[in-house]
């Protein structure tokens, strides 16, 4: 089953706009981790905010963790045309390493 | 570091055969999880074994199954292939439970 909901389904903007993703979880967590995935390849992780962060940064990333309201909102400033993929979120409750995903956003960034 | 390395990166079977998949984690992860990705159910998590111990099954049936050695490599089986097999297997490693997991290439199979 999955415990993240990613909102939207899918994002299409120009490139230098900034993307914003969202994913809404179910369960209490450990830690909230977003990943890229270009065209079915493996997943390169982006950021880890733990239960008790409320944002964290990484170059253009922006994440935040909003645990009263089980969300978390992805920010990718100044995209750019090699952002074009999917991304996940995934929810660890901390139970032996055991990743929830969502469905996954598909971004496209036109140049 | 080297990164999370899965052999073979494709293969291809026919149903009722049986598969053997391999991850190498980075040096010095001890835990290995599986993840199978399809289009229909997207990421589901298979296994996570730590220390040769398997702490975690997904709702898999026991055609699924796993093992991790000394050096903390695992492989992963599937037997008895079945079309919906098909998918792309991904392992991950991490230091210990709880931390960043990080995914190797995957391999990708198509069972016909």
């Amino acid at each position: 089953s999955q415990q993240g909901e990613e909102d939207p389904q899918a994002l299409s903007i120009q490139e230098g706009e900034n993307a914003t993703m969202n994913c809404s979880y179910k369960t209490s967590i450990n830690n909230l981790q977003w990943y890229r995935q270009n065209s079915g390849r493996g997943l390169v992780h982006l950021i880890l905010i733990r239960s008790n962060e409320r944002e964290k940064h990484s170059g253009r990333l922006r994440v935040t963790l909003d645990t009263s309201k089980k969300s978390s909102s992805l920010l990718i400033t100044a995209s750019r045309a090699a952002d074009t993929a999917s991304y996940f979120c995934a929810t660890d409750t901390g139970a032996n390493s055991k990743l929830t995903f969502g469905k996954g956003i598909t971004l496209s960034v036109r140049p | 570091k080297a990164g999370v390395t899965q052999t073979p990166r494709y293969l291809i079977k026919t149903r009722g055969q049986q598969v053997t998949l391999s991850c190498s984690p980075i040096s010095g992860h001890r835990s290995v999880s599986w993840y199978q990705q399809t289009p229909g159910q997207g990421l589901q998590f298979l296994f996570e074994y730590f220390s040769e111990t398997q702490r975690n099954k997904g709702n898999f049936p026991g055609r699924f199954s796993g093992r991790q050695f000394s050096n903390s490599r695992s492989e992963m089986n599937v037997s008895t292939l079945e079309l919906g097999d098909s998918a792309l297997y991904l392992c991950a490693s991490s230091i210990i439970a709880g931390e960043t997991q990080y995914f190797g290439p995957g391999t990708r199979l198509l069972v016909l």
